[in-house]
């Protein structure tokens, strides 16, 4: 069985604070991928980043950044200066090799100008 | 390119009636999924298909079915509809299990 957990619900912050979203995981595979989706008010899906399990090299892209750590199963997400536009509900994922797919429930990130 | 194109966009349903949702892809995914996201509970998977020719069943199958019809259409099928399946229903699709999924815009269900 597989599981990914976002523990924080939501988050509530002011405009140019960084937040981070955490993520956690369990999976019984030793290949697996996690990616990052961004749900905002109007409902579609958007895909931010993916991580294989044998690749632990973190990432910036702007004013996002992500840190996967294999070994407490985390892939949490960082946004710096987060603006109003980044409101949104962020989901982790996590796919098997079969293809398997588990969602987290999400965290509402709100952020208040 | 269309993308992940999921048919009808909304639909009211009474219960114990029977209702297809169509799902058709034209980015050459090889894999294609059906999720529910009900608030507050993220999406759950309810069945995908790693490739043509295969279905598998997903975290919550109970009440539905699918077709894989051909690689670029997948549906799913509520053979009685019930309350508890209102719900707002995506279809994704992707090339290979390393790659992200491209999600449909949703349909969303309501059964009264």
């Amino acid at each position: 069985a597989q599981k990914v957990t976002q523990a924080q619900t939501e988050i509530s912050v002011v405009e140019k604070e960084d937040v981070t979203l955490d993520c956690v995981y369990e999976t019984r595979d030793t290949t697996y991928y996690l990616f990052w989706y961004k749900q905002p008010p109007s409902g579609e899906l958007v895909f931010l980043i993916r991580r294989n399990s044998f690749d632990e090299q973190n990432e910036i892209s702007g004013r996002y950044s992500w840190n996967f750590q294999k070994s407490t199963s985390s892939f949490n997400f960082t946004i710096t200066a987060s603006q109003v536009v980044d409101s949104a509900v962020y989901f982790c994922a996590l796919k098997t090799n079969a293809g398997k797919s588990t969602f987290g429930d999400g965290t509402t990130l709100t952020v208040k100008p | 390119n269309a993308g992940v194109t999921q048919t009808p966009k909304f639909q009211v349903l009474k219960t114990g009636q029977s209702m297809t949702l169509q799902c058709a892809q034209d980015m050459n995914h090889n894999s294609m999924y059906w999720y529910r996201q009900d608030p507050g509970m993220g999406l759950r998977l309810i069945y995908y298909s790693a490739s043509e020719g295969t279905t598998d069943k997903g975290e919550v199958p109970n009440g539905y079915n699918v077709s894989r019809l051909n690689k670029r259409e997948f549906s799913l099928r509520l053979e009685s509809a019930a309350p508890s399946q209102t719900s707002v229903y995506f279809c994704a699709g992707t090339v290979n299990s390393n790659q992200p999924q491209h999600f449909g815009d949703g349909t969303r269900l309501s059964i009264l």
